[in-house]
């Protein structure tokens, strides 16, 4: 089966540092990809993982363990317009392009 | 370069009726997904082409269905409307496989 876990909400402070978890088992494993999407609005791209370790991208950094299941997205310097949906994807074996999706975190960011 | 395009943004129809939308990926990109996303269910995908090719179903009814056009350009469709096809359409494009998907701006589908 497919099953991807993340946190259903979080907040934070304005200029703090936030860490959202994701944890995935999927039928093979291609990749792991994070979203932004702001309500009302479609998913943008953030992050990609394939190989263990870290990705720094400005102030958005994401880390994946494919031993353990595991990824997380850090955000750092945290502003009010980071308050947004995260989604984890997986992109799975023989899927082609076919993204498994978590359910999404909010994060809501608060001065 | 472009972003993915979707038509119409919103659409209301009521039961048992049909719908088609529209997807225009980036110019470029021959890969189109759908996805279907609701409160409840989050994100779920559809189906995947390639080349006017279907690679990919997912757990749907058979009342959505999809194609894709020699331009790349991929529509689905719905027969047959229920309530809970009231969601909101993504499709998302890619230049590659298992590279980065692009996502398009959505078509709100409510089903009354």
């Amino acid at each position: 089966g497919q099953n991807i876990d993340q946190p259903t909400e979080m907040t934070a402070t304005e200029g703090a540092i936030v860490q959202i978890n994701c944890t995935y088992q999927t039928s093979g494993f291609n990749g792991l990809f994070w979203y932004q999407q702001h309500a009302g609005e479609a998913p943008t791209f953030l992050s990609y993982n394939v190989l263990d370790g870290l990705e720094e991208k400005g102030r958005f950094s994401s880390f994946l363990s494919r031993s353990k299941g595991y990824s997380y997205l850090l955000l750092k310097e945290l502003q009010m317009k980071d308050s947004a949906s995260y989604l984890c994807a997986v992109s799975v074996s023989g899927g082609y392009n076919k993204l498994i999706f978590g359910a999404g975190t909010r994060l809501a960011v608060h001065p | 370069k472009a972003g993915v395009t979707q038509t119409p943004r919103y659409l209301i129809k009521t039961r048992g009726q049909q719908v088609t939308l529209s997807c225009s990926p980036i110019s470029g990109h021959r890969s189109v997904s759908w996805y279907q996303q609701t409160p409840g269910q989050g994100l779920q995908f559809l189906f995947e082409y390639f080349s006017e090719t279907q690679r990919n179903k997912g757990n749907f009814p058979g009342r959505f269905s999809g194609r894709q056009f020699s331009n790349s350009r991929s529509e689905m469709n719905v027969s047959t409307l229920e309530l809970g096809d009231s969601a909101l359409y993504l499709c998302a494009s890619s230049s590659r496989d298992k590279d980065t998907q692009y996502f398009g701006p959505g078509t709100r589908l409510t089903v009354l």
